[in-house]
């Protein structure tokens, strides 16, 4: 069974760079049959798709947010991360770590990890 | 960019009632259109992907259909773990709709 966790601060400063890191257990991040993903949901709204990294550590964004987002991958840790820079309060979430098949199905998410944007 | 609109946003309903929520694509996506389930302080669940195909141990009890820019999910008979949030998710650009709040 695949387990995801995200780790991270759970308050970042307004204009500074929140980073988040999902550990992946039960299966492997090198694998060509599939994405690792980062979703967000603010307090009491929907969800947004944030961006994928593939195992060869090519990435694909959200243009929403592309230019303030960078994604990796660390096979040798089997996890992956996220560092959104710039925050502003718009960007206080619930932030989950998912793996998403070839057809863009997330199959399996982590638990969430909350993160407020706050000086 | 795709933007996918869920109908209605909120419902009332009674258990053992049957209920159909609607999901539009503002484009074709042909089957590319996956339905998850969330409670509250949880993750989203996966429940149907492609269209109408039933994710493992996902009860009968729900299902999807459609295809091109018009999609359901129908729960045929409520049970009282299903009161919930659902939301439809497009797999072209991975936009969600905005969730339809099920409940009692």
């Amino acid at each position: 069974q695949v387990q995801l966790q995200e780790s991270g601060p759970g308050v970042v400063k307004p204009s500074e760079t929140l980073s988040l890191t999902c550990n992946v257990s039960g299966g492997s991040v090198y694998s060509n049959s599939h994405y690792w993903s980062w979703i967000r949901q603010p307090p009491g709204k929907g969800l947004e798709w944030i961006g994928y990294v593939y195992y060869s550590g090519s990435t694909n964004s959200n243009p929403s947010l592309k230019s303030r987002v960078t994604m990796s991958i660390d096979t040798s840790k089997n996890q992956f991360s996220l560092m959104l820079r710039s925050v502003t309060a718009a960007d206080t979430a619930m932030y989950y770590c998912a793996r998403q098949d070839l057809s863009s199905v997330f199959d399996y998410w982590g638990q969430g990890a909350l993160v407020a944007v706050s000086s | 960019d795709i933007q996918m609109t869920q109908s209605p946003s909120s419902l009332s309903a009674s258990v053992g009632d049957k209920i159909t929520i609607t999901c539009r694509a503002s484009q074709s996506i042909s089957n590319s259109l996956n339905w998850y389930q969330q409670k509250p302080g949880q993750a989203p669940k996966l429940l149907i992907y492609a269209a109408f195909n039933l994710q493992s141990g996902v009860p009968s009890r729900f299902s999807g259909s459609g295809s091109g820019t018009h999609f359901t999910l129908t729960i045929s008979s409520l049970q009282p773990e299903d009161f919930a949030t659902y939301y439809c998710h497009q797999g072209y650009s991975s936009s969600f709709g905005g969730g339809t709040k099920v409940e009692i």
